[in-house]
């Protein structure tokens, strides 16, 4: 059990270029989630899968942003003409079940936009 | 919806003291709660949890704390802190129904441990 991994730890793009980002979630783990933190503040939710499947998206995701996760296991999140104001920390988690089995984090992708 | 207040931002206090991060929360539906630590540069782990009951949950690194519905808050405690124990640490909350997979977190409180 390597946790949960995600590449890069650290991204720098210009206004308006697009980003990936990837997670690779406990391998025995069905349920995946992005979360973002920003300076000062505590993660806020933005998609959760079950398996392959897209089960909620937050109103924080624009339609800017896509997550993917192909076959239930890694996931990708994009982000399409990057705003100012996507800088921040990007979290990946995951889970055996519901949030009583407690999340696996990673240790984040920090975006910043200049 | 679910809602999170961290009544501190930053807390110092000196190595072999007792400490007091304090949480309360707001929800229309039974709750989880959680306690998650965030060490410089990483991810953030799971300190203890709170889905049914005693109300008083003990976790790792000697850290403890209670429910208490009646006042909608769920405090973390340790009875001697050292060093290693700076870092930012979060409440967070979910619904104990259905919705159980999003969690909802305060803006966190820096603990900061003085030699």
């Amino acid at each position: 059990d390597t946790g949960v991994s995600q590449n890069p730890r650290h991204k720098i793009t210009k206004r308006g270029q697009n980003v990936t980002f990837r997670c690779d979630p406990i391998s025995e783990h069905n349920r995946l989630y992005w979360y973002r933190q920003t300076l000062g503040q505590g993660p806020e939710f933005l998609t959760y899968f079950q398996n392959e499947a897209q089960l909620e998206k937050s109103r924080l995701l624009s339609d800017r942003f896509s997550a993917e996760r192909p076959k239930g296991s890694f996931s990708t999140l994009e982000i399409q003409r990057t705003e100012q104001g996507d800088s921040a920390m990007y979290l990946c988690a995951s889970s055996s079940g519901g949030s009583g089995y407690g999340y696996t984090f990673g240790s984040g992708t920090r975006l910043t936009v200049v | 919806a679910q809602s999170v207040t961290q009544l501190d931002s930053q807390v110092p206090v000196f190595e072999e003291a007792p400490v007091e991060l304090r949480c309360n929360y707001s929800s229309s539906v039974s709750v989880y709660l959680f306690w998650y630590v965030q060490y410089p540069n990483q991810g953030l782990q799971l300190l203890l949890k709170y889905l049914s009951g005693s109300t008083l949950v003990k976790g790792i690194n000697g850290f403890e704390a209670e429910f208490n519905k009646s006042q909608t808050s769920f405090h973390l405690r340790k009875p001697s802190v050292h060093i290693s124990d700076t870092a930012e640490y979060f409440c967070a909350v979910s619904g104990s129904g259905g919705s159980n997979y999003k969690l909802t977190f305060g803006k966190g409180t820096l603990l900061t441990v003085n030699p």
